[in-house]
Order: structure tokens, then sequence, then C-alpha cells
């Protein structure tokens, strides 16, 4: 399969400051990338479509403002948690499609997720 | 948003058994695919389908792509120690407004009977 690798893998920061998360694409390129939330014992959580060379697209609930994507080039998208406070604590997962022929046809690779934990 | 039904949504195993699980939607996909999450770690692909009907095999894990395209199962044979783990299925629509989204089931607690 396709390696997806995101970084870092943790981090604890002060409450108040802001988190840059990173997800890389090594041995594809991936024009749509998707980040996701995930609380202990549930499902993934959908947080914003992040397209290369355009701005990302937020579900419902989500604050653009607080999490900011930015999808620089077709390997490479980042999530900065601005101004983090401990409710933003949590695992967040990054993904990368990689489209196959045929329109609805793809598989998603996931990153090792990033734990964050806001003090 | 739009949900799959995930069930079981947990399991006991003991080595040797077979292990079986599946997800239903009231919406057709065009695409299934199968994920393992291990504690702290990103969900890993297992199996993906494309077509209705597809019935695919990795290792020890079978997976198949129901006929009416609103279904997946997913079983894994002889089950050992390291299958412990969450399997998520996940479905792409077959809309385009839908964009490259997947919709995820709930997951698949499967653990270790004592």
């Amino acid at each position: 399969g396709a390696v997806v690798s995101q970084h870092p893998s943790w981090v604890i920061c002060k409450s108040g400051t802001s988190v840059k998360i990173e997800c890389r694409s090594l041995d594809f390129q991936a024009t749509t990338m998707f980040w996701y939330r995930q609380f202990p014992k549930q499902s993934l959580m959908l947080m914003a479509t992040s397209n290369e060379g355009s701005k990302a697209t937020y579900e419902q609930g989500v604050e653009k403002d607080k999490f900011l994507i930015n999808h620089a080039s077709l390997t490479l998208s980042t999530l900065t948690v601005t101004s983090a406070h401990p409710e933003d604590s949590s695992f967040y997962i990054c993904s990368a499609y990689r489209g196959l022929a045929g329109f609805g046809t793809g598989e998603l690779f996931f990153g090792e997720g990033s734990r964050l934990t806001v003090l | 948003g739009q949900q799959l039904n995930q069930s079981p949504q947990s399991m006991f195993i003991q080595e040797g058994e077979d292990v079986s699980m599946n997800c239903t939607s009231s919406s057709i996909f065009n695409t299934w695919l199968w994920y393992k999450q291990d504690p702290g770690e990103g969900p890993v692909l297992l199996i993906a389908l494309y077509k209705a009907g597809e019935l695919t095999s990795n290792g020890r894990l079978t997976a198949q792509f129901g006929t009416t395209r609103k279904d997946s199962f997913l079983n894994i044979s002889a089950s050992i120690p390291s299958d412990v783990g969450i399997y998520f299925c996940a479905g792409q629509l077959a809309i385009k407004a839908a964009g490259n989204k997947l919709t995820f089931g709930g997951g698949t607690r499967v653990l270790v009977k004592p």
C-alpha cells in the first residue's frame, strides 16, 4: 500500500499556543487529503477536505479559523490548531486519497495520527 | 452526516475462531474499503472493493462487495491474537457531489476472550 507520513506523532502544548501537524504522501501525489479527529472509542470524524491549490472545505461545525489547513503541494497538507485549548486535545489523523480509473473509485491511506494534549 | 451501520459493535474472539462483521447503508456505494486500527495508530487499509459482487481475499481476510452495492462484509478466518483491534468499513458514495469523501462505519472492536 501507499505510505502517508504524519508528524509529529504526539505533542503537548500550553493553552493559547498554536500547533502545526504535517501530513505527507511519500510515494504518490494526492490532490485531495482529508483531516479527521477521533475521540476515544469512536469512529473517525471528518473535519475538512484539503485540496491542493485551493481552499479547504470544512465540515459543518468545524471552525475554519480554529483549524487552519494548507495544501501547498501535491504531497503535503498541514493542519494548524490555533490558540489551542484543553478541549482541542484529541487524536488527529490525516489521509491522502489515491484515485483510480473511473469516478468514485479510489483508496484512502492514513497517516499514523497525532495525539495533541493541551495543558 | 451519512453513516454506515456497522455490526457488531464489539466481539470477543478465541484463537482459531472465524470472525465476521458487516456494514449496511441506505445509499449506493462505488467503493467499499475495510481498515484495521490499532491503539494510538492510524487505520491501515486491509481490502478495497470496487465492483458489485466482488469477493476479495488478503491472507486470512475475505471481503465482499454486496450485489445491491449497499452492503459489505469482512471475514477473518482462524483468528490469532494480533487480530485484536478496531475494524472500520468505509464507502465512497456513487454521486459526484460527494467528491472523494469516504463515509465510515462506527467500527467493530475485536477483543480476546478472557
